[in-house]
């Protein structure tokens, strides 16, 4: 397994404001993922981010809304771009190990956005 | 495209077996997976089984699959408080990169 932490855990957002969302694990990895998990609703993933190259990311999900980086094995970021109330969710990184690893998941950064 | 349903509730007695229920609809999936969310917190990975056994046994928990039916559920013996949790299935997606694709997961109340 891994130990995965995400910074901040939670935070509370203006309108149109940026937030970008860290996550550490604490050996390298061979994927790492970003899932939402809006009110009272399952996952749904965002994107893979890809280790020097672009992150790959799924139906509904754009680059401009949310930029992903991934700078080495064992980090990635996601921001939340001019964020709106809908944005209001729970974000989750996860990893995979190995190529056929199970996944992991951090515990998640609550964001609120007013 | 792939989904993946769960019933939304179950309430059960403290000291009862629980069972929860999956289907999903990707017959090419290699490995399902049920993970559990304590209020508050991120997911926990519960246990998995790969998709050529029929039964998977650890500790409190069992996996039964029914690949035929595309069924599979999480048995919890002796259920406690502490299990009270939201409990997600999900399914590896088989056109690549460990996607997982999720159910919309079943809250399991234990009372007394």
């Amino acid at each position: 397994s891994a130990v995965i932490s995400q910074k901040p855990s939670r935070d509370i957002c203006q309108r149109g404001t940026s937030l970008t969302i860290q996550c550490q694990v604490d050996s390298q990895v061979t994927m790492m993922f970003w899932y939402r998990q809006q009110p009272g609703q399952s996952l749904t993933l965002i994107a893979t981010a890809n280790q020097g190259s672009e992150a790959t990311y799924e139906s509904g999900f754009v680059i401009d809304k949310f930029p992903i980086s991934r700078p080495n094995l064992t980090f990635s970021t996601l921001t939340v771009s001019n964020m709106s109330p809908e944005d209001s969710s729970i974000y989750l990184c996860s990893v995979t190990p190995g190529v056929t690893d199970t996944q992991y998941f951090g515990p998640g950064t609550r964001l609120t956005v007013l | 495209g792939e989904d993946v349903e769960q019933s939304l509730f179950l309430s059960v007695r403290e000291g009862d077996s629980s069972v929860i229920n999956c289907t999903y609809t990707d017959s090419s999936s290699t490995y399902l997976y049920w993970y559990k969310q304590e209020p508050g917190a991120g997911l926990q990975l519960l246990t998995y089984i790969f998709s050529n056994m029929d039964m998977k046994q650890d500790q409190r928990l069992t996996v039964l699959l029914n690949k035929k039916d595309k069924h599979l559920s999480l048995r919890i013996a002796d259920t406690q408080t502490g299990d009270s949790a939201i409990y997600f299935c999900a399914e590896r997606d088989s056109g690549g990169y460990n996607k997982l694709i999720f159910g919309a997961g079943t809250r399991l109340a234990v009372h007394p």
